[in-house]
Parts: C-alpha cells; sequence; structure tokens
C-alpha cells in the first residue's frame, strides 16, 4: 500500500524567511513523487515532479529513497507562495495510476 | 495547457434526489479519469478511477451503486450522486491523464464542483 504523510497541517512564515514543508513517503516500488498546490478559490496544479529535477517558483524538492522523504523548500518565501500544498505519491510507470495525497499543509507567508 | 472542465461548478439539492457532475476534457482524449471527494480544509480521497469504455474501479468504502460513474467517450466522464442525502455534501474533483500516458504525463485537475444536499 502506498502512504503520504505531511506532519504539519499548518506552517507559518515570515516575508523572506527559508521554508520547508515535509513529505514522507511509504512505498514497497518505485515511486514518483509530487508537489501540488491550491491557492485560495483555484483548483489543483502540479508544482513540481522529483523526476524533472526543476524548480518552480523558488521552490525545490530532492527525492531522498533513505528517508523516504520528499521535502519542498524554498529559501526566501513570499506572501503569494501563501496556499494549501499537497504532496502526493504515485507508482512509476504512467500518469494513469491513481495519486495518493497526503493530507496537505497550509502554508501562511505573512508580511 | 492541458484543460478539464467541471460542471456545474455548484449544485443544491433536495435529499434522495440524483445529481450528475460531468467532467470534460477540453483539449485532449483522456484514457484515464479520476473522481476525488474532498472536505473542507481536507484531502483530496479518491473515489473512483474510471477508464473509458470500461467499468470504473472504485476505492474501498466508496459504494458503487450510490455513485454512478460512466466515461463514455475519450472526452467525458460523469459521476452521478444517487439518492443524494446530506453527508454527501462535499466537492468533488475530477482529473484526467492524457491518452498517451507515460511517466511524464501529468493529472489535469477540474475546478471541482460543490454539493450540497439539503
Amino acid at each position: 500500500a502506498q502512504r503520504v504523510t505531511q506532519p504539519e497541517k499548518l506552517l507559518s512564515v515570515f516575508k523572506g524567511a527559508p521554508v520547508e514543508l515535509k513529505c514522507n513517503y511509504s512505498y514497497s516500488g518505485s515511486p514518483e513523487l509530487f508537489w501540488y498546490v491550491q491557492y485560495s478559490r483555484q483548483r489543483l496544479q502540479l508544482l513540481l515532479r522529483h523526476i524533472s529535477r526543476e524548480s518552480i517558483k523558488g521552490f525545490t524538492a530532492d527525492l531522498n529513497k533513505g528517508e523516504t522523504s520528499f521535502h519542498l523548500k524554498k529559501p526566501f518565501a513570499q506572501e503569494e507562495d501563501s496556499a494549501m500544498y499537497y504532496c502526493a505519491l504515485r507508482p512509476s510507470g504512467g500518469s494513469n495510476y491513481k495519486l495518493t495525497f497526503g493530507k496537505g499543509t497550509l502554508l501562511t507567508v505573512n508580511p | 495547457g492541458a484543460v478539464v472542465s467541471q460542471h456545474p461548478s455548484w449544485v443544491i439539492c433536495k435529499s434522495g434526489t440524483s445529481v450528475k457532475i460531468e467532467c470534460r476534457s477540453l483539449d485532449f482524449q483522456a484514457t484515464t479519469m479520476f473522481w476525488y471527494r474532498q472536505f473542507p480544509k481536507q484531502s483530496l480521497m479518491l473515489m473512483a478511477t474510471s477508464n473509458e469504455g470500461s467499468k470504473a474501479t472504485y476505492e474501498q468504502g466508496v459504494e458503487k451503486d450510490k455513485f454512478l460513474i460512466n466515461h463514455a467517450s475519450l472526452t467525458l466522464s460523469t459521476l452521478t450522486v444517487t439518492s443524494a442525502h446530506p453527508e454527501d455534501s462535499s466537492f468533488y474533483i475530477c482529473s484526467a491523464s492524457p491518452a498517451s500516458g507515460g511517466s511524464y504525463n501529468e493529472q489535469f485537475f477540474g475546478p471541482g464542483t460543490r454539493l450540497t444536499v439539503l
């Protein structure tokens, strides 16, 4: 069975401060990991995926298979980063496999 | 980019009636669509996986007779909540995967449908 754990339900930081949203996973096979973001009153959208190894909006995430983690980081948070962030996992092999989401972390960036 | 629409965006119905929610992929074909349910300030819970031309696969605990899913074409899947009750009130979200599949293809999410059962 696949499981995604986001230990922090709420995270509040000040503008310009570093931010790290934690994500741990449990899966016996080879996983694909994703971070999705949901801004207020908007649909869920993909922020980044581990296979792309890219930085989006200043965010990065590194898959650590030893620690089974995929933490999302940004060195300097901005107010517009305030949103709900979901970590998600799916088995490697294709987009037709189901995603398993964590419970989400609500990030608030204060001015 | 790929766009997924849902209709209606919100619906209010009386207890005991049935409600149909449509999910459409507007600019791509989707062999697979997923239906999720999201409670306020909570995560998305997968309800079922819908494959074009075949029966949907429901997650454990989801009543297939209550949540009827039809994926009749490569661009349309419908979720019908039958004999709705107040506890069915929720935010229903669909996502669609392009027909070409592959690891680099993502799921695209619809804007969601807010169902309120009185």
